[in-house]
């Protein structure tokens, strides 16, 4: 069954450096997603990604933030200048289309910020 | 703004008997709605979703769910538990009118079945 996979599994970082969380999407999605999930609290949308282009962001995703789809099928997150608000378990997710159909996730990278 | 309730942070029963994990939502129009599964160390697994038709919608490992539109809700249910159903169940909408797939998601309910 195809997945979604997500690399690294745990990153720790210092504040102030950058990270790049990485995702390869289900190979025939069309629309991807990042989700975090700050320990003990709900799923946070981040933004969604389409046609090689951002469609929507949540006000979470501010300028420190950039998404990109480098190649054919990998989808980056990256998070210029980490804050210690930034430690959350970062979800990738894909769907072949919007609307109706579900979202699949990977498994999540554990980002913390020391 | 669209949001999800799920007013229980845990649910147990014992391995055999029913369960519920109950969710409503507040969201302008007419949602998609959906139900994913946390295993620890593991991603979100999708459940089952209700788009339209049959109130009662069923899915994965025995898992239905009831959407109630007087109600706005989409309770998730089991006959008949297992041990091995425990984990961190979420609660999701999409809005009906968006193309764009974004998920507002509520806390998580998490199920614990005893032997």
């Amino acid at each position: 069954e195809p997945e979604v996979t997500q690399t690294p599994s745990h990153q720790v970082t210092q504040m102030g450096q950058e990270v790049i969380l990485r995702c390869v999407p289900i190979s025939n999605h069309l629309y991807f997603y990042w989700y975090r999930q700050i320990l003990g609290q709900k799923v946070e949308f981040l933004v969604s990604f389409y046609n090689n282009e951002i469609s929507e962001k949540s006000e979470i995703f501010d300028d420190q933030f950039s998404v990109e789809r480098p190649d054919g099928s990998n989808f980056t997150l990256k998070i210029r200048s980490t804050k210690l608000e930034d430690s959350a378990m970062y979800f990738c997710a894909s769907s072949a289309i919007g609307g109706n159909t579900e979202a699949f996730f990977g498994q999540g990278t554990r980002l913390t910020v020391v | 703004a669209q949001s999800v309730a799920q007013p229980e942070d845990q649910v147990n029963v014992a391995e055999g008997n029913p369960l519920t994990v109950k969710c409503t939502y507040s969201v302008s129009g007419n949602p998609y709605l959906f139900w994913y599964v946390q295993y620890p160390n593991r991603g979100l697994q999708f459940l089952l979703k209700y788009i339209t038709g049959d109130n009662l919608v069923k899915g994965s490992y025995g898992f239905e769910a009831e959407f109630n539109k007087s109600q706005t809700s989409f309770h998730l249910k089991k006959p008949s538990a297992l041990v091995s159903d425990s984990a961190l169940y979420f609660c999701a909408v999409r809005d009906r009118g968006s193309t764009l797939g974004r998920l507002y998601f509520g806390r998580g309910t998490q199920l614990t079945v005893w032997p």
